[in-house]
């Protein structure tokens, strides 16, 4: 079965810093990878997605995210993060196209100091 | 075009009792997935439904439940509730051709 760390419970950063957050998955062939973020009080709001193709995949709200088979890897990226960035972060995998069981990290709290 | 709606927002139970939680998908959106999420084991998932159809279940025990109508909108029902039900129940809705999930807000379900 497949399995999602997100090693960083939580991390602080200045606005207009850099953000990376990390994401690690557990499945034997190619997965299908998912960023979602989550605003207190929320649902998941889908910030992209990674099938197959091009292994830097760009989002939503200036998010970008990268695809590396040989780490086993699929970390989320934004150049300069903005107050409303503050909300919790979800790397998720299905093991393919039909398998809508998505299996879920712990999450990334990120707070946005000013 | 209108999101996932999810009814109702929240919920109070007293133990024992039991719920219906509604989920209405996006419109053309034929494959239902319901999620747990809770502090302490995160994002687990419930049950996907697809035409009408249980396609996958997760670990959880029978007192959870669900159905989907042949409008695609879905119901879950969680029977004999335990304090450890309390949580956010997200119900995701996709195409059903590729497993792209849209979440909706989620009901917040508590048990006294």
């Amino acid at each position: 079965a497949q399995s999602v760390t997100q090693p960083d419970i939580h991390i602080t950063v200045s606005e207009g810093a850099s953000l990376e957050l990390r994401c690690n998955y557990s499945y034997g062939a190619t997965p299908y990878l998912f960023w979602y973020v989550q605003s207190p009080g929320q649902g998941l709001q889908l910030l992209l997605k990674y099938f197959s193709g091009d292994t830097l995949v760009q989002g939503i709200k200036g998010f970008e995210a990268e695809f590396k088979r040989s780490q086993s890897s699929f970390n989320l990226r934004k150049p300069s993060v903005h107050w409303s960035d503050a909300a919790e972060y979800f790397c998720a995998v299905g093991a393919n196209s039909n398998d809508y069981k998505l299996s879920f990290g712990a999450g990334t709290t990120v707070t946005v100091r000013a | 075009k209108a999101g996932v709606t999810q009814t109702p927002r929240y919920l109070i139970k007293t133990r024992g009792q039991q719920v219906t939680l509604s989920c209405s998908p996006i419109s053309g959106h034929r494959s239902v997935s319901w999620y747990q999420q809770t502090p302490g084991q995160g994002l687990q998932f419930l049950f996907e439904y697809f035409s009408e159809t249980q396609r996958n279940k997760g670990n959880f025990p029978g007192r959870f439940s669900g159905r989907q109508f042949s409008n695609s909108r879905s119901e879950m029902n969680v029977s004999t509730l335990e304090l450890g039900d309390s949580a956010l129940y997200l119900c995701a809705s996709s195409f059903g051709t590729s497993n792209e999930q849209f979440f909706g807000p989620g009901t917040r379900l508590t048990v006294l």
